[in-house]
């Protein structure tokens, strides 16, 4: 597709459930970056992939969530026992590698609620 | 560590109004800075950057100059149009090892009246 592609659009669970959420970049971009936004808030970094490696995790709020990239295009952001305050839109973004950090294209996000 | 404020809103305005929307920043080094916009019902659009001292971003109509005595990118409009209602985050991209991340301000809703 031409732009960044994210789903689903929305999740509605329950606390205490898993959820996956699936990031689909631009054609060719190498580094992938995750954010989260809470409702009245900028997004804040979650998590930056260059290739199919996180080259750099410290935003990941604790060890229920994970992200992989196994094949260096579509991402995933898993999340474990989820909580109230969990609830968020989760974003990602992409960009064409090294040399153009500057240019980060925004997916449209997953609205996650957690019940 | 990094931060942006950011003039909080709603801001609401008449068309063909002036806008300014202020955003300070806090960062060591050279950080790029950023205006960022989200349409209802859209994802986030780059809206226009700076990457040094005195750069003037413009886009759209829109403009910012980077000034880094003030640490200051404010975003300014000669005469917004309805379909200019969003929601604008100052953001700034880091210098050094973190030249990948953007640090985001709490956003501010422009609302535009015909």
């Amino acid at each position: 597709g031409a732009g960044v592609s994210q789903t689903p659009s929305n999740k509605v669970t329950e606390k205490g459930k898993y959820v996956e959420l699936r990031c689909d970049p631009i054609s060719g971009h190498t580094a992938l970056y995750w954010y989260r936004q809470s409702l009245g808030q900028g997004p804040e970094f979650l998590i930056y992939f260059q290739g199919t490696g996180a080259a750099d995790d410290s935003g990941l709020p604790n060890d229920r969530f994970f992200a992989v990239r196994p094949e260096g295009s579509v991402s995933t952001l898993k999340i474990q026992r989820t909580e109230r305050g969990d609830s968020a839109v989760y974003l990602c973004a992409s960009t064409p590698g090294k040399g153009h950090y500057n240019e980060q294209f925004f997916g449209p996000g997953t609205r996650l609620t957690v019940l | 560590g990094d931060s942006v404020t950011q003039m909080e809103g709603p801001v609401t305005l008449s068309e063909e109004a002036f806008l300014t929307i202020n955003c300070t920043y806090t960062a060591t080094g050279y950080p790029s800075l950023f205006w960022y916009v989200q349409y209802p019902g859209e994802g986030l659009q780059l809206l226009l950057k700076a990457t040094k001292a005195d750069d003037k971003g413009s886009n759209k109509g829109f403009e910012a100059t980077y000034r880094k005595e003030t640490t200051s990118f404010h975003l300014e409009k000669g005469s917004v149009q309805v379909s200019d209602s969003a929601v604008y985050f100052c953001a700034l991209m880091g210098s050094g090892g973190s030249n990948y991340k953007l640090t985001f301000g709490k956003g501010t809703l422009l609302t535009v009246n015909p």
